[in-house]
């Protein structure tokens, strides 16, 4: 149950698209579509932005989508605003006798 | 809406054991199919899944925390706890509970605010 891996930060511009990938292995990301991506502003609870791969919970902006090729899974936020600046973090179903949960290390993102 | 908030010490000594009560308002978790989550956050670093419960009892462990970890659930007191034995200070960490409303395992929409405890002698 290895923490997936996702860049510790990426960065981009008011008004531009960027995106956040998040890489596990086939026995989670790649076999699983129960992706969830979480953004989390310095001293707050991460709040869901994205779950079961592609699906935006009511009142999340629809800038915020994700998509799944092979083990990797990928946040794009289209649009960029300033509140956008926050840590991202996703989290995927590892299946196993402990039907476990796991993480990546989660990515800083940076408005310029 | 469900509100959550953790509770409980903020300093723990080494070998010691945490514990940490998760309360919550604005719904019913005897009336619902709910799972509680036990999620913490070492000092800038990410989020790390410890466990789950579902409402009737039956809880899933993080390998890394099986063999000193109990989560229970008092749907009498609205009530997750979280206890984890022999505590060093890598257990340092903001600890949160969180669930999902639509009663689902694999994601969470509802966090409490997290609480920080210190292992330190």
């Amino acid at each position: 149950q290895s923490a997936l891996t996702q860049p510790a930060s990426v960065s981009g511009s008011p008004g531009q698209s960027i995106t956040i990938s998040c890489t596990g292995t086939s026995s989670d990301v790649g076999t699983y579509d129960l992706v969830s991506w979480y953004q989390q502003h310095p001293g707050r609870a991460p709040k869901l932005m994205i779950y079961e791969g592609t699906k935006r919970p009511s009142g999340i902006s629809n800038r915020f989508s994700a998509s799944k090729s092979g083990n990797t899974a990928s946040l794009t936020i289209s649009g960029l605003q300033a509140e956008d600046e926050a840590d991202y973090h996703c989290c995927s179903y590892a299946g196993g006798s402990s039907s476990s949960l796991v993480f990546g290390g989660g990515t800083k993102l940076t408005v310029l | 809406q469900l509100q959550l908030q953790e509770s409980g010490p903020g300093l723990v000594k080494p070998s010691e054991t945490l514990s940490l009560t998760c309360s919550v308002s604005g719904g019913s978790i005897s009336s619902s199919s709910y799972y509680w989550g036990w999620i913490r956050q070492p000092p800038g670093k990410g989020l790390e899944w410890i466990g789950s419960i579902y409402y009737t009892g039956t809880t899933y462990y993080h390998s890394s925390f099986e063999t000193r970890v109990t989560i229970s659930v008092d749907t009498s007191k609205y009530q997750s706890s979280l206890k984890l034995n022999s505590v060093t200070a890598a257990d340092t960490a903001v600890y949160y509970c969180a669930t999902a409303i639509s009663g689902s395992y694999y994601h969470f929409d509802s966090w409490g605010q997290g609480t920080l405890v210190t292992v330190s002698s």
